[in-house]
């Protein structure tokens, strides 16, 4: 079963503005961590924000916020006034307390941002 | 200052032959790992080592070989290459904690011809 799901394989955005990029998950851990990569075309791998799973509160890094709803297994990663250099792959992961050190990765969302 | 580096960034090669690809970080970190992406952009972990013993075996064919000399480095060897070997192979490290960020390599691009 997959653990992560990403449904958005492509977005668009105006420059400018805010984007919202689904991440769900499934675990039965109660201690988890949920992080989001960017991976333009250039092709490395660059973190972006973290969430644990007893954070009470959501993420924040810059222009990068998650939006954290526990009950719903959702972390959808927030980018606000999007620029040309967001446009790339964004990938949700997530690893359990009880997964040893793997690491699941989605199947990643191809951001596009227009001018 | 490179956190983990890979080498080499390309390689291309033809099937049958033997490569490898190494890997180095600087961060302190006792965990480190290889990772597959395949031409669909989908990551998939392939081995993972921690204080330079093997924690991690995914169902990797056994032409692949990690070796750990130490904490800092984690090399990937590649026996009797196949044209589905053909992938991005990504290094990284953490350290110990579930919720450790791991901090990737830039990536060798394997072309198996």
């Amino acid at each position: 079963a997959q653990k992560i799901t990403q449904t958005q394989p492509g977005m668009f955005v105006q420059e400018k503005e805010a984007v919202t990029l689904d991440c769900t998950y499934d675990t039965s851990d109660p201690s988890y961590g949920l992080f989001w990569y960017k991976q333009p075309s250039s092709g490395e791998m660059i973190f972006l924000i973290y969430q644990g799973s007893y954070d009470q509160q959501n993420a924040t890094e810059g222009r990068y916020s998650l939006n954290f709803q526990k009950a719903r297994k959702s972390a959808n990663l927030v980018i606000s006034a999007s620029q040309l250099g967001d446009s790339a792959m964004y990938f949700c992961a997530m690893r359990e307390d009880t997964g040893g050190f793997k690491t699941i990765f989605g199947a990643g969302t191809r951001l596009f941002v227009k001018a | 200052d490179t956190a983990v580096s890979q080498t080499p960034k390309y390689l291309v090669t033809q099937m049958g032959n033997d490569k490898s690809i190494k890997c180095e970080q600087n961060l302190g970190h006792d965990t480190m790992y290889w990772y597959k992406q395949d031409s669909k952009k989908f990551l998939k972990i392939m081995f993972s080592y921690n204080n330079k013993e093997l924690i991690i075996n995914e169902t990797v064919p056994n032409r692949f070989s990690p070796k750990s000399p130490d904490k800092a480095h984690l090399n990937l060897h590649i026996n009797s290459l196949e044209l589905g070997d053909s992938a991005v192979y990504f290094c990284a490290s953490s350290l110990n904690d579930f919720t450790d960020t791991q901090y990737f390599g830039p990536g060798t691009r394997l072309t198996v011809l």
